[in-house]
């Protein structure tokens, strides 16, 4: 099984909306990826959990709020969001080691409205 | 300031043809280099990498060379079919970061 799923695959919120994106993957990955991508734009990551813990947090602003609770399970809480942070949040995971190959997931469209 | 460039936005190919998708980057500490393929409204799908101590990797229709004296790196596909017609991102990894360059989409004509 190679597959990263996430869920929903479309969401929209009002800015005073609290909300959540869900990734899971059963590939045995320790490591899992919070990414934004905006229209014409690359993927950006956002956030890194290795082993279950926040490894790397890109300067997100705290309306991101990730969580990881188990190694197969990655969350996203979003509160109080902005219309310019209506993007495509993509998730991904990897095993750990130099050069792993991120395997994504279909991502979610977000729109803040 | 972009560490990954691909200053092609777009390419057009002949069923048949050969594509070559060019990548530029700044850092030299970079491990390895990976490319992506992307679908609309699909996430980024792995296609090969390389380490930045090799020069050539093949897998099939695809080989990634890379130059490190020229920091660059570039994507062959042999023969080019309509399939492949999709968003190609390079990317390298820096320590757990995976940084993307833009991004070239490959147009395939049947």
């Amino acid at each position: 099984d190679t597959e990263v799923t996430q869920t929903p695959k479309h969401l929209v919120m009002g800015m005073t909306n609290k909300k959540s994106l869900k990734c899971e993957q059963h590939m045995g990955h320790r490591a899992m990826y919070w990414y934004k991508q905006k229209a014409k734009k690359p993927p950006e990551l956002m956030f890194v959990y290795s082993y279950e813990k926040l490894s790397i947090n890109e300067s997100v602003p705290s309306r991101f709020s990730p969580e990881c609770p188990n190694s197969s399970l990655l969350n996203l809480h979003l509160h109080a969001l902005q219309p310019e942070d209506s993007a495509l949040y993509l998730c991904a995971s990897s095993q750990l080691g130099q050069g792993a190959e991120q395997y994504f997931g279909p991502g979610t469209r977000l729109t803040v409205t | 300031d972009q560490q990954v460039k691909q200053n092609s936005p777009s390419l057009s190919v002949q069923e048949g043809r050969i594509s070559i998708l060019n990548c530029d980057y700044t850092n030299s500490m970079f491990d390895y280099f990976l490319w992506y393929k992307k679908y609309p409204a699909e996430g980024p799908t792995f296609l090969i990498s390389i380490s930045s101590i090799k020069d050539k990797n093949e897998d099939g229709r695809f080989t990634v060379f890379l130059n490190k004296s020229a920091k660059h790196l570039s994507l062959h596909i042999v023969p080019s079919q309509p399939g492949d017609s999709a968003v190609y991102f390079c990317a390298a990894i820096y320590y757990d970061k995976v940084i993307f360059g833009p991004g070239t989409s490959l147009s395939v004509i049947p």
